[in-house]
């Protein structure tokens, strides 16, 4: 299985950041799949998890959050509204089973910056 | 600051074997699977250890991990060269919800 990742790495303060995540080699179903993003000298900190039907949840001190999937394409999406600097991290996506992440995307590094 | 502190550095010698620790609390590492990953620098992340004690398939037997209470560790023996390279942990946490990390753990080998 591989999660590849993409996304605009330079945005804007109060631009929204878009990134997808395919999954190729294994099937969709079965698993649910999270976003995490570590900042420059931080931990890495969760950002939510959405499953192929689409169910969802968040970080709640994460606001302006949205995961959609596309389960026709393998792929799952996050959205975040109106970014600021401490939005600035590498931005994993990742596949869990129930009570472990086993698989990671590349990580994709976002910067904003006016 | 880390949900699950861990020490930021460690270091050992080829052939030496090194720990690392994972601190966490009931809502996490008392009561979920801790989780160990390797990782480095522009790669994804690579799963070590998972539900505490098991081992992926192709990962050595070098790797080892044990939880006692509210605390987790990895245990690296016959380090090698190849070995140096981050390494946090994870747990889920009934609190959040969610997934919680360790802040990672960069080790050396000397």
């Amino acid at each position: 299985v591989q999660l590849q990742q993409w996304g605009a790495g330079m945005l804007k303060p109060s631009e929204t950041l878009s990134l997808t995540c395919a999954v190729y080699g294994e099937p969709f179903s079965g698993w649910s799949y999270n976003w995490m993003r570590q900042a420059p000298g931080k931990g890495l900190e969760w950002i939510g998890e959405i499953n192929p039907s689409g169910s969802t949840r968040y970080n709640p001190s994460l606001k302006s959050v949205t995961m959609s999937v596309d389960t026709t394409k393998s792929q799952f999406s996050l959205r975040l509204t109106s970014v600021s600097a401490a939005d600035t991290a590498v931005y994993y996506c990742a596949r869990a089973e129930y009570s472990y992440i086993d698989e990671w995307g590349q990580g994709t590094l976002v910067i904003v910056s006016s | 600051q880390s949900v699950l502190p861990q020490p930021p550095s460690a270091s050992g010698t080829p052939g030496q074997r090194v720990t690392i620790s994972c601190s966490g609390s009931g809502s996490n590492v008392g009561t979920n699977s801790v989780n160990w990953y390797q990782h480095l620098p522009g790669t994804a992340p690579k799963l070590l250890i998972y539900d505490n004690i098991q081992r992926p398939s192709g990962v050595p037997d070098r790797f080892s991990g044990s939880k006692s209470g509210n605390s987790a560790s990895l245990a690296i023996s016959g380090l090698q060269s190849e070995d140096e390279a981050d390494y946090f942990c994870a747990s889920w946490d009934d609190s959040l919800n969610g997934w919680v990390f360790g802040g990672g753990t960069k080790l050396t080998v000397l």
